[in-house]
Order: structure tokens, then sequence, then C-alpha cells
């Protein structure tokens, strides 16, 4: 069973400060990570991607991968009130056939 | 552009009762996904189509569930009979393609809430 584990938090940060969510993967033939935000009753919406080690920034965000250690996160810096929300990580761990596992998400709160 | 459509959005049913839910994917797109996600836990594949051929279902409970997309383009999932264990929200994605190992983004319906009474 490939699985994606995540903290179901709630993680609790003040406006302004730097919010990292954290995921880890059992298969180690994962090639292709993403960080999905899924809001109170809407649908998952993807934030980033990451395929190869190291980090990679987009605005706010920026995921960190760590194949050797099976490890991806996301940070995001000045966090908002509209940052709040659920985290989804998802492996893609079916290869060229492309299937998505996703983890039990994060739920972040942004204070005021 | 408009994104993934499902309907209904919302579905109360009696245990043993069948149950229909339809999607259509953006434009375009020829990969289709059903996921189901439970209160508290992240979408899990449910079957993926690349145009009309169902290319992955080994997860889909096929004694109770099954599906279809006629000609390659809306797709209907069905229940039969649900049970109290099946409400959940049921979610239809699409892409454009899903080979390949980088990225390939899938576009999330807004789902469709089932309650099983």
């Amino acid at each position: 069973q490939k699985e994606v584990e995540q903290n179901s938090g709630p993680l609790s940060v003040p406006e302004g400060a730097i919010a990292s969510l954290n995921c880890t993967y059992s298969d180690r033939g994962s090639q292709s990570f993403f960080w999905y935000r899924q809001y109170s009753g809407k649908s998952p919406e993807l934030i980033m991607f990451i395929y190869s080690n190291g980090d990679k920034e987009d605005g706010r965000f920026t995921a960190q991968l760590n194949k050797a250690s099976q490890y991806v996160s996301l940070l995001i810096r000045d966090s908002q009130p509209s940052d709040s929300a659920t985290y989804l990580c998802a492996v893609n761990s079916g290869g060229s056939n492309y299937k998505l596992t996703f983890g039990k998400g994060t739920l972040l709160t942004v204070n005021p | 552009e408009a994104g993934v459509v499902q309907s209904p959005r919302y579905k109360i049913i009696e245990k043993k009762q069948p149950v229909a839910f339809w999607c259509n994917p953006i434009s375009g797109h020829n990969t289709l996904y059903w996921y189901l996600q439970n209160l508290g836990q992240g979408p899990e594949l449910l079957i993926r189509y690349e145009n009309e051929e169902a290319v992955d279902d080994s997860q889909l409970p096929k004694d109770r569930f099954s599906a279809e997309r006629l000609k390659g383009v809306d797709s209907t999932l069905k229940i039969q009979p649900a049970e109290l264990g099946d409400s959940a929200v049921y979610l239809c994605a699409s892409s454009l393609d899903s080979g390949g190992l980088a990225y390939n983004e899938q576009f999330f319906g807004p789902g469709t809430r089932l309650t099983v009474l």
C-alpha cells in the first residue's frame, strides 16, 4: 500500500508568519509531487508541483523535495488569513500511468 | 473557460436505493477521474478514463459501483444499491493527458455530497 503521510493539524500561525507543511511518502519510486489547497466545502485546487530535488518557489509559496528522505514540504511566507485551508499533499505513485495518492491533509489556520 | 461541471451538488437517499452522479469535464480534456473523499481524508481514486477507456478501475468496488464515459466526454458514476458507508463527497476531475512522469494538473469539479440514510 503506497502511503502519503501528513500531520492533520490544525497548524495555527499568526498573520505574516511562515507556515511550514510537511509530507512523507512510502513509494521510493514516486516521481512527481503536488500540493493542493482545499477550502472548507470546496474542491481541491493545485498550488504547486515539484519533481526535482531542491526548492521551487512561486510567489509566497516554496515547495521543497528530498527524494532520499522521501520528504516534501510546502512553505508559505507572509501567511494571510485567506491562506486558511486544508493543504493536501499528493504523490504520483503510478509513474507513467500517473496515479495520484493523496495524504489526509493538514488544516492551516492563519490568525489575524 | 468553463470548469468541470458536476451534478447534482447534493443528494440524500435511503440505503439500498440507486444513485447516479454526472460529470462534464473541461473541453478538450481527454482524461477523466472519479474520486471519493470522506470527511477529514484526502481524495481516493475510484476510476480513471482516457477518452472512453477505463484504464484504472482497480479501486472501484465493482459489486455496487459502475461508471461509464460514452463518447469520451461526460461521465456517469452509479451506485446500486447504496450503503450507509457510501456517504461522502464524490469528486470528478479532468486533465489534458495522464501520461508522462512530470507535471499534469488535474482540475476538480465542485463535487457531489452524498448522504445515505
